[in-house]
């Protein structure tokens, strides 16, 4: 059974850093690539991140780019969330998602499966 | 990148069937074959309900069927039941750079 559990959230001032964890289970971790996909209160679904299969590849929204780094570990079958530079309109709950960049063994255009979620809230 | 435009809301009698519509551009639903959507209920987490526009992963109840006709992609849901009430966002490929985009999300009510 597929299983992504995230953590790492909580509530962080503007202008602060948060580290995010999913931690994957039940598939063949390094064969396929990872996303994040974040959702404000009340609003709808943004994709924000994406790193291949081996991590030798990493992809943005435009609203993160310069500000966030996703990275993965195979040993640890995790992907990370590194998020700096935080401002208020970050406020999201943040899902980590298989598939999404086409760099892999197995290559989905989709997300088959998602974790639970874990809350950011940026505020003073 | 814009978001994929979707009727905010629609709604149906059980037993009826709803259509959603996803309006993009030639840079995303219109250039790739590439669209998928996701079914959220409230407090949980989205959950994949068609893939590569018309393809339906196990499980999925084949009541929900997908299509696409230029940039606009499309979810049918037939027989509609009191299960299927909940958000449905498609979202679309759109290339090297952007790689996904979103729609803005349609609720879907069983009167």
């Amino acid at each position: 059974e597929v299983q992504l559990l995230e953590s790492g959230g909580g509530l962080v001032q503007p202008g602060g850093s948060l580290r995010l964890s999913c931690a994957a289970s039940g598939f063949t971790f390094s064969s396929y690539a990872m996303s994040w996909v974040r959702q404000a209160p009340g609003k709808g679904l943004e994709w924000v991140s994406g790193i291949s299969g081996s991590g030798g590849n990493t992809y943005y929204a435009d609203s993160v780019q310069g500000r966030f780094t996703v990275s993965r570990d195979s040993s640890k079958n995790t992907v990370y969330l590194q998020m700096d530079s935080l401002r208020a309109e970050d406020t999201a709950i943040y899902y980590c998602a298989k598939g999404g960049p086409p760099r892999a063994v197995v290559i989905l255009y989709y997300f088959d499966y998602w974790g639970q979620g874990t809350l950011v809230t940026v505020s003073s | 990148q814009s978001a994929l435009t979707q009727p905010r809301s629609v709604s149906g009698s059980p037993g009826q069937s709803v259509t959603i519509s996803c309006t993009g551009t030639s840079s995303d639903v219109g250039g790739y074959n590439y669209v998928s959507w996701y079914q959220q209920h409230p407090g949980k987490a989205p959950k994949l309900m068609i893939y590569d526009v018309s393809k339906r992963p196990s499980g999925v109840p084949d009541r929900f069927s997908g299509s696409k006709s230029g940039n606009t992609a499309s979810l049918t849901i037939s027989g509609l039941q009191a299960e299927d009430e909940a958000d449905y966002y498609c979202c679309s490929y759109a290339g090297s750079y952007t790689l996904y985009v979103f729609g803005t999300g349609t609720k879907v009510t069983v009167l």
